[in-house]
């Protein structure tokens, strides 16, 4: 069965310092992996997706499939990065999954 | 253009009766999934609809349905409520899953 995990339920990090969110995921087959935000009082919106290749907001994330994982980056962190942020698995005819959630603060 | 929209915002229903949730999504997706997120158990999948079939289907008893209409909107049906269905429901629509969801604000539903 597939699995994501955010090993962190909780990172708190100095403005100004680098961010790495980590995702582990379990899955036979090709994935597609996102990362989702969701800042207070906030819908969840989608922040990457790993086809894309693109850096959103100063964010990266790369997939290796190699260690199975999809890490989110950020090389200096802004107070409004603070939010929760989702690792999610999706592709084929398995039921997309999300992990726990990782809650990201950034202190000034 | 306007995002995902879930009706109602909140509801508050008695055990064992039923409950009806509704979601418009964004115009043109065509899919629309729906997610139940609880502090214990995280966002778990229900079931997903792409053009009025049910593509995709969690690990939900058959008390959870839903269905999906000629113009995506979709709605969801929760029979015979149990206290643990109290739960935020998500709604996500896309144009393909591989794009991404798009979620509404949730139906935050209590069951007592």
């Amino acid at each position: 069965a597939q699995r994501v995990t955010q090993p962190e339920k909780l990172l708190s990090v100095f403005k100004g310092a680098p961010v790495e969110l980590k995702c582990n995921y379990s899955y036979s087959g090709s994935p597609e992996l996102f990362w989702y935000v969701q800042y207070s009082r906030q819908r969840l919106q989608l922040l990457l997706r790993h086809i894309s290749r693109e850096s959103i907001k100063g964010f990266t994330a790369d997939l290796n499939k190699g260690e199975t994982s999809f890490h989110l980056k950020k090389p200096f962190a802004q107070e409004e990065d603070s939010a929760m942020y989702y690792c999610a698995l999706s592709g084929g005819s398995y039921i997309p999954t999300f992990g726990r959630g990782t809650s990201l603060i950034v202190h000034p | 253009k306007a995002g995902v929209t879930q009706t109602p915002r909140y509801l508050i229903k008695t055990r064992g009766q039923q409950v009806t949730l509704s979601c418009s999504p964004i115009s043109g997706h065509r899919s629309v999934s729906w997610y139940q997120q609880t502090p214990g158990q995280g966002l778990q999948f229900l079931f997903e609809y792409f053009s009025e079939t049910q593509r995709n289907k969690g690990n939900f008893p058959g008390r959870f349905s839903g269905r999906q209409f000629s113009n995506s909107r979709s709605e969801m049906n929760v029979s015979t409520l149990e206290l643990g269905d109290s739960a935020l429901y998500l709604c996500a629509s896309s144009p393909e899953s591989l794009y991404g969801y798009t979620f509404g604000s949730g139906t935050r539903l209590t069951v007592v």
